[in-house]
């Protein structure tokens, strides 16, 4: 049932762009993500909803496929404060709310 | 913005003994979450605690190692029981406000086991 993320690990330089990519075998009906930094906690991204809209702020959006239960997390001209892991979590439809993460894919933005 | 608070922040406990996590949320809410982070590792989702009912365990996790209490709408605790160096992990209390999608996670209890 844990998403499947790829790809597992990016070292990116300032300003370049990323894709992560998250897929689950379930029928979802929502794709959460996260970000987090060492030795903190995970903090909230954007939420894509299962009918909704692909959501954005800034540089980062995100789109669901939902006849592929597949989601993808777009970070466009990457900043230093970027690095971090990225989770998505997922909700499967009919679940009880909880979220199940993927295995994350770390994200390192040089100089 | 939503504050959760756990303690202790951090522990080290010799094998054998139990330590409960606490966490303490800044206003009333339904769904409250346990997860696990082993080092370098993903959130594993351990337990659903709602108030009023038993919480409901993920496969893998058991009430005897792991019994949670609900005593009310703002504060849950985790116990982690008979602890061997396996156990040593991140705790992470989550919450999802009523009303809302998002789950917020408190800063976590860095747990060291000896």
């Amino acid at each position: 049932q844990q998403p499947v993320q790829s790809p597992q690990a990016v070292i990116l330089r300032e300003g370049e762009d990323a894709v992560i990519n998250c897929s689950s075998s379930k029928a979802l009906y929502s794709v959460h993500w996260y970000r987090q930094k060492h030795g903190e906690a995970p903090v909230f991204l954007m939420i894509l909803l299962k009918g909704g809209e692909q959501k954005g702020h800034e540089k980062i959006s995100a789109s669901f496929n939902e006849k592929k239960q597949q989601s993808s997390l777009y970070l466009t001209a990457s900043q230093l404060s970027y690095s971090g892991t990225y989770f998505c979590g997922t909700e499967i439809q009919g679940g009880s709310e909880k979220l199940v993460f993927g295995k994350g894919m770390k994200l390192t933005v040089n100089p | 913005s939503a504050v959760i608070s756990q303690k202790p922040s951090r522990d080290i406990c010799q094998r054998g003994t139990s330590l409960t996590i606490q966490c303490q949320v800044d206003s009333q809410v339904t769904m409250m979450f346990w997860y696990r982070q082993q080092p370098g590792q993903s959130l594993t989702l351990i337990a659903t605690a709602n108030q009023g009912s038993e919480a409901t365990y993920e496969s893998g996790f058991v009430i005897d190692k792991f019994p949670i209490s609900r005593p009310n709408l703002t504060f849950s605790t985790l116990t982690v029981s008979n602890m061997s160096p396996e156990d040593s992990s991140i705790y992470l209390c989550s919450v999802r406000y009523d009303g809302a999608n998002v789950l917020t996670f408190g800063a976590g209890s860095r747990l060291t086991v000896l």
